[in-house]
């Protein structure tokens, strides 16, 4: 199985700060990622797909990049929201494997 | 508006068989594929199983094949997933979600999987 390493497992930021968290594939898995939120008793919710496609109604703040091993989510300026979990999936090869999260923390 | 609604999570004892249902509606349920990933207390998220909506290809996590099987009925909408032999470590919230799938035509063809709607979980307790 394809591994999916995340970090930082988690960060202390600021409203308005930049943020980027990053996941690193154990093998090549091309742009076949996406990015999930999650907030504490709520489901997922997707915002990021093929690594650098962003999910209709997900603001613009979000943004995601890269492709093979290692990529990038950013939030550009951090909003009282976006404090959640956020976690890297790859859908290149079954099973498909989540990344372990980060923490977003005031 | 599209909705998914999970049901059938409980209590159930180390051995014992349990059959959660995801509702759809406000989507043609039929032509997507449907996965179901799970959360143990306090963990990270699991990909458990994946559908397509013709049935014809279905997938398993390592740590529950031979004891879940995943099935849907089109004509009600609703998905399954039928747990049987159930452990403590399968404790956890279990959520269904539809799949989005999208072509490239890099690299000789192939698709991405997005998880773009979920359900709201339904949690599993395996216990004695």
């Amino acid at each position: 199985a394809i591994q999916m390493t995340q970090s930082p497992s988690s960060l202390s930021a600021s409203i308005g700060d930049r943020v980027t968290i990053t996941c690193r594939a154990s093998q090549d898995i091309r742009n076949e990622l996406g990015w999930y939120q999650q907030k504490p008793g709520k489901a997922p919710k997707l915002l990021i797909y093929a690594a650098s496609s962003l999910q209709s109604g997900v603001p613009s703040r979000f943004s995601g990049s890269g492709s093979g091993t290692d990529f990038t989510l950013t939030v550009s300026s951090l909003q009282p929201e976006d404090f959640a979990t956020y976690y890297c999936l790859q859908d290149y090869s079954f099973p498909y494997t989540f990344g372990q999260g980060t923490k977003v923390e005031i | 508006e599209v909705q998914l609604l999970e049901s059938g999570g409980g209590l159930v004892q180390p051995g014992g068989s349990l059959r959660l249902s995801c509702a759809a509606s406000g989507f043609s349920f039929v032509s997507h594929t449907m996965t179901w990933v799970r959360q143990s207390p306090g963990k990270e998220l699991e990909w458990v199983s994946i559908i397509t909506g013709s049935s014809g290809t279905i997938f398993y996590a390592d740590s529950v094949k031979g004891r879940f099987t995943i099935s849907r009925d089109n004509p009600k909408s609703t998905l399954y997933l039928q747990m049987n032999s159930l452990r403590a470590e399968d404790t956890a919230v279990y959520y269904c979600a539809k799949v989005a799938t999208y072509h490239y035509s890099e690299s000789g063809g192939y698709y991405i999987d997005a998880f773009d709607v979920w359900g709201r979980g339904t949690m599993v307790t395996v216990s004695s």
